[in-house]
């Protein structure tokens, strides 16, 4: 099993570009995140994906949008990057986000920098 | 405001000592607390998990503590090895909100030779 995979590792950015981020889960998972990591903050979420067919805004949804792909496979885009979105992405899997104790597995991350 | 502190920012031990590592948190209602192992360029990985009714639990040599009175937990390392260099990471679950999971910024850890 190759857990929760993300594409690509890194990814240098003008601001106006726009890209998606890839992610996929082989555990059969019914819950999919995605989270920003910056500098001196905790991991903030952006978007999460409590079953398959449903999305919902997380904490910083602002110039990001999501597709769950089917029940593996979660994306996030940026239509037009900024500065600000500098960072580092983690996608994570849960089996079910109301169930209490369920843990979130997470991908390697992907580093994007937007000049 | 649901928030997770983490103390101290980093931290720099000489293998085979031991350390600790705070936690505090004003997320209410609690559901659970949970420790992550990050090490660099990798996601996070979970270590242990702690329910109101927990005090500790270990997981080799980490030990967590929890405090739901005065909301505070900790992660006590014992004798350190050059691979615990890792952030460790305190997350915090709300019962409310449809279980809003809060992260702590970290810890950074350092275990020297």
């Amino acid at each position: 099993n190759a857990g929760v995979t993300q594409t690509p590792k890194f990814q240098v950015l003008k601001t106006g570009q726009s890209m998606t981020l890839q992610c996929a889960q082989d555990m059969n998972h019914n819950s999919m995140y995605w989270y920003r990591q910056d500098p001196g903050m905790g991991l903030r979420l952006i978007y999460y994906s409590a079953s398959e067919g449903t999305t919902d805004k997380g904490e910083v949804p602002n110039g990001y949008n999501v597709s769950r792909l089917n029940k593996r496979e979660f994306s996030l885009r940026l239509e037009s990057a900024a500065p600000s979105q500098t960072s580092v992405y983690f996608c994570a899997s849960s089996v079910a986000r109301g169930e209490q104790a369920a843990t979130q597995y997470f991908g390697p991350g992907t580093r994007l920098l937007v000049l | 405001k649901n928030q997770v502190e983490q103390s101290p920012q980093s931290l720099i031990i000489l293998e085979g000592k031991n350390c600790t590592l705070q936690c505090n948190y004003t997320v209410s209602p609690f559901s659970n607390l949970r420790w992550y192992k990050q090490d660099t360029g990798r996601g996070p990985v979970s270590l242990t998990i702690m329910t109101f009714s927990e005090n500790t639990k270990s997981n080799g040599r980490y030990t967590a503590t929890l405090d739901a009175d005065t909301k505070q937990s900790s992660l006590h390392i014992t004798a350190s090895q050059l691979s615990d260099s890792a952030s460790y990471i305190c997350v915090v679950r709300s019962s409310s909100g449809g279980f809003k999971t809060i992260f702590g910024a970290g810890t950074r850890l350092f275990v020297k030779a």
